[in-house]
């Protein structure tokens, strides 16, 4: 079983839309979850982090944390085609160490306008 | 505005051949991690670097890698002899210890023929 698992995609909504992106890991030690966005060829950029379970909201994105499913979720509301970009999310514990990220493999998203 | 600079860009080098990825922080933090990602890959942990040590390293991370920071600023990436499945993104990123956020550089493309 992987260590985290993302739907790749690619997804497509109407300029507008609500979306939602998912992530559910397998490894209950990890704490902390972040959400960055990807361009093409371009370094991720963090867009969320959240450590306890429960919704964190800043602007027009909200990432949830569910740990006794392992699931977590990033929503943006009045999604823009300036939105278009892979989306990752990645984890880390305490235990690990160093602190170094485990990624999903990132869900390609196009806002249509 | 980019927490980490890298050099170069893009490099283009030959099998067996050494390679040089540089990474400089915009300003002092102890906390570094190289990472790579291979086309249409997920993002993957090389090593982590904090107080001028590899704090922890993954299995890709084997004797044909070594990082340094020579100067105590630039925050070095050597690849001895390159083979063609090292070609990836590689990024720099920097640590925040206290909320264990992780902000990405640009990145190097690397190309090996």
């Amino acid at each position: 079983q992987k260590e985290v698992e993302q739907d790749p995609g690619p997804l497509s909504v109407p300029e507008g839309a609500i979306v939602s992106l998912n992530c559910t890991y397998s490894n209950s030690a990890f704490q902390y979850f972040m959400w960055y966005r990807q361009y093409s060829r371009k370094g991720p950029e963090l867009l969320m982090y959240t450590y306890s379970s429960g919704n964190k909201e800043d602007g027009r994105f909200t990432a949830q944390v569910d740990k006794s499913s392992k699931y977590i979720s990033l929503f943006i509301r009045d999604s823009q085609p300036s939105d278009s970009a892979t989306y990752l999310c990645a984890m880390t514990s305490s235990g690990a160490g160093s602190y170094q990220l485990t990624f999903g493999k990132g869900t390609k998203l196009s806002v249509i306008p | 505005e980019p927490e980490v600079t890298q050099t170069p860009s893009h490099q283009v080098t030959q099998m067996g051949q050494e390679v040089i990825l540089r990474c400089v922080p915009i300003s002092n933090h102890l906390y570094f991690y190289w990472y790579r990602q291979i086309l249409g890959q997920k993002v993957e942990f090389l090593v982590s670097f904090y107080n001028n040590e590899i704090s922890e390293k993954s299995e890709i991370f084997d004797d044909q890698f070594s990082v340094e920071r020579p100067d105590g600023s630039n925050f070095t990436l050597k690849i001895r002899s390159t083979k063609l499945e090292d070609s990836a993104m590689y990024f720099c990123a920097r640590g925040d210890r206290l909320t264990y956020e992780q902000y990405f550089g640009p990145g190097t493309r690397l190309t090996v023929t």
